[in-house]
């Protein structure tokens, strides 16, 4: 089992939609969870991070988190095509320091 | 401000020789990490630097690779007769802390092509 696991995808929505990436985890001692986003041929960019129980929004984006279930989701309102990209989900274990796990990640394909 | 910078953009080396790899990270920040991508991969976690303690070399995959930070700043991730499998981007970013609460935030990265 994969520490962070993710689906490949390709995951296609169309515009205006919601998009929900999904991201599952296996150390039930994971402190701090992040979102990246990352366009073809560029290094990823950071978009969402989130620590505790529940959701945490910011603009068209919302990251939730459940310890219970070791899982973490993105969601996308709205989507754009310029959202297409794959999404990286990244934990830290919180008794390694500052390492990242970093998930295969989710292609998202944005339809116009 | 100034994001982190890598240099160079672009490496073609031949297979046995040695590449040195450079990471400026954003100022202030206190953690350095390098990872590398292979094509279509996730990243691949190879070692971090946090002020003056010693790295953390757990993701290094041979002692081929190694890395040193100088006065905190700097780090060069050197890669010593290089084969075909280490081509890659290799990508590193920096942070406020290494306690794990903050993000990291990466570098344009180095594409590595070993022939």
């Amino acid at each position: 089992q994969k520490e962070v696991e993710q689906n490949s995808g390709p995951l296609s929505v169309p515009e205006g939609a919601i998009a929900s990436l999904n991201c599952t985890y296996s150390d039930r001692g994971s402190q701090s969870f992040f979102w990246y986003r990352q366009y073809s041929g560029k290094s990823p960019e950071l978009i969402m991070s989130i620590y505790s129980n529940g959701d945490k929004e910011d603009g068209r984006f919302t990251a939730q988190l459940n310890k219970a279930s070791q899982y973490v989701s993105l969601l996308i309102r709205d989507s754009q095509p310029s959202d297409s990209a794959t999404y990286l989900c990244a934990v830290n274990k919180g008794n390694q320091g500052g390492k990242l796990i970093f998930g295969q990640g989710t292609e998202l394909s944005v339809k116009p | 401000g100034a994001g982190v910078s890598q240099s160079p953009s672009n490496k073609v080396t031949e297979k046995g020789k040695d590449v040195e790899l450079r990471c400026d990270p954003i100022s202030g920040h206190t953690a350095l990490y390098w990872y590398r991508q292979s094509l279509g991969q996730g990243l691949e976690f190879l070692i971090y630097f946090q002020g003056n303690s010693a790295p953390d070399k757990s993701g290094l995959p041979s002692d081929r690779f190694s890395a040193e930070r100088t006065g905190g700043s700097v780090s060069t991730l050197t890669i010593q007769r290089t084969q075909q499998e280490d081509s890659a981007v290799y990508l590193c970013a920096s942070s406020w802390s290494s306690g794990g609460a903050s993000g990291q935030y990466f570098g344009p990265g180095t594409r590595l092509t070993v022939t």
